[in-house]
């Protein structure tokens, strides 16, 4: 069946570290990608998506590009912020499916 | 603020209790989807209904039953309660059923003694 593999956490950074969280995936057909972030007490949020191969989904500093070959999406950001630590799931949604399938979520902690 | 809704906040309670969960949709948003977030688990996706209907099911185990009413609001049945089935209970939106992006509650924390 489908599903999403992305990096064990927890991920402690320096603020203006640069960003990595891996993400990769396993569907039949063409899925849709995701990143959604989990701030503390709070319920999920979509970052970013792309629906096709070689899409690149961006928002608020993070970026991920769809890479259909080595089946990954993984999310990146330049300059981290303290206010970005948050837990962060990688998600897929196939062509015409009712449900998403997420990621373990990999949690972010970032120092000043 | 996604614009989802669900109470209550917090809900404590013993083994073999029965719970009800809601959960209120965005303006206009026709699907609602049940998830269950644990340390163990993770996010798993429970039941989807679509404008009153299930449209699809998931990790959803029999004791635990959904219904989504005329006014589209959703309610999460939880029975014959179980420590495990202590975790955050989330629900989501989307205008529609299929490849739309979904918009996420707050959530309620179960808390199973």
């Amino acid at each position: 069946g489908d599903s999403v593999t992305q990096m064990e956490g927890p991920v402690t950074l320096s603020e203006e570290a640069f960003l990595t969280i891996n993400c990769t995936y396993t569907a039949t057909g063409y899925p849709s990608l995701f990143w959604y972030v989990q701030y503390p007490g709070e319920g999920l949020q979509l970052l970013l998506k792309a629906t096709k191969a070689d899409d690149k989904g961006s928002n608020k500093g993070f970026e991920a590009t769809y890479r259909k070959e080595t089946t990954s999406f993984h999310l990146e950001k330049g300059s981290v912020q303290v206010s970005d630590s948050a837990v962060y799931f990688c998600a897929l949604r196939n062509t015409g499916g009712f449900k998403t399938i997420f990621g373990a979520g990999t949690r972010l902690f970032v120092k000043a | 603020d996604s614009g989802v809704t669900q109470t209550p906040k917090h809900l404590i309670t013993a083994t073999g209790q029965r719970v009800t969960l809601r959960c209120s949709p965005r303006s206009g948003d026709l699907s609602v989807y049940w998830y269950q977030q644990s340390l163990d688990q993770g996010l798993q996706f429970l039941i989807q209904y679509y404008n009153g209907e299930e449209r699809a099911k998931g990790n959803i185990l029999e004791r635990f039953s959904a219904q989504q009413f005329p006014d589209l609001h959703s309610e999460l049945n939880l029975s014959s309660l179980e420590l495990g089935d202590s975790a955050l209970y989330f629900c989501a939106s989307s205008v529609g059923d299929t490849n739309y992006e979904q918009y996420f509650g707050p959530g309620t924390r179960l808390t199973v003694t």
